[in-house]
């Protein structure tokens, strides 16, 4: 079967640096993906790494190691609008998604 | 481009009764999948649908069913509800043709409350 594990709440301050890592056991492993989801609205796509390393998109990076079957999603210069909830979700056998429970994560003034 | 939008967007029901849930996925997308989500469970697989046919299913009991019809619309079918059966229903939409480069585009849920 498959299991992701992520940490199920983070609080950090205004301005901080976080990072949400997302260790997973997969067979057939295709990719890793994040996905934010505010309260009471639909999941949204942040980012895909397929290969090992850091994939920046503004203020969010995310990193995959294949080896360590191991990801994180990296969020710069927090604000108060990215208090949410963060998915990683593995992709494997091709078409098949995995979602992890999530993080809920508190920013702080 | 319009959003995948889904009804109804709340619904009770008893203990027993059954219901359909609908999704109409974005313009040109083919790929339908459905998720439960229910607190601390995150989102959980429940099926995917291309071109009218199931091509993945999770592992959930037969009483969760669904279809796709012909202009890519979807249907998630539950017989006999349980209260356990109460969460969110998220459906996502994709082009199709590979889910693991596909970028999934959700829809708002349909909240199902079961007495």
């Amino acid at each position: 079967g498959q299991s992701l594990e992520q940490p199920s709440e983070v609080t950090a301050v205004e301005g901080a640096i976080v990072q949400i890592n997302c260790t997973y056991q997969t067979s057939g492993f295709y990719g890793l993906s994040w996905y934010q989801q505010h309260d009471g609205g639909a999941p949204t796509f942040l980012s895909y790494n397929a290969l090992d390393g850091l994939e920046e998109t503004g203020r969010f990076s995310s990193f995959l190691s294949r080896s360590d079957s191991y990801g994180y999603l990296l969020l710069q210069e927090l604000q108060m609008k990215d208090s949410a909830s963060y998915f990683c979700a593995v992709i494997y056998n091709f078409n098949k998604f995995y979602f992890g429970s999530g993080t809920k994560l508190n920013v702080k003034p | 481009k319009a959003g995948v939008t889904q009804t109804p967007r709340y619904l009770i029901k008893t203990r027993g009764q059954q219901v359909t849930l609908s999704c109409s996925p974005i313009s040109g997308h083919r790929s339908v999948s459905w998720y439960q989500q229910t607190p601390g469970q995150g989102l959980q697989f429940l099926f995917e649908y291309f071109s009218e046919t199931q091509r993945n299913k999770g592992n959930f009991p037969g009483r969760f069913s669904g279809r796709q019809f012909s202009n890519s619309r979807s249907e998630m079918n539950v017989s006999t509800l349980e209260l356990g059966d109460s969460a969110l229903y998220l459906c996502a939409s994709s082009p199709g043709q590979a889910l693991s480069t596909d970028t999934q585009y959700f829809g708002p849920g349909t909240r199902l409350t079961v007495l």
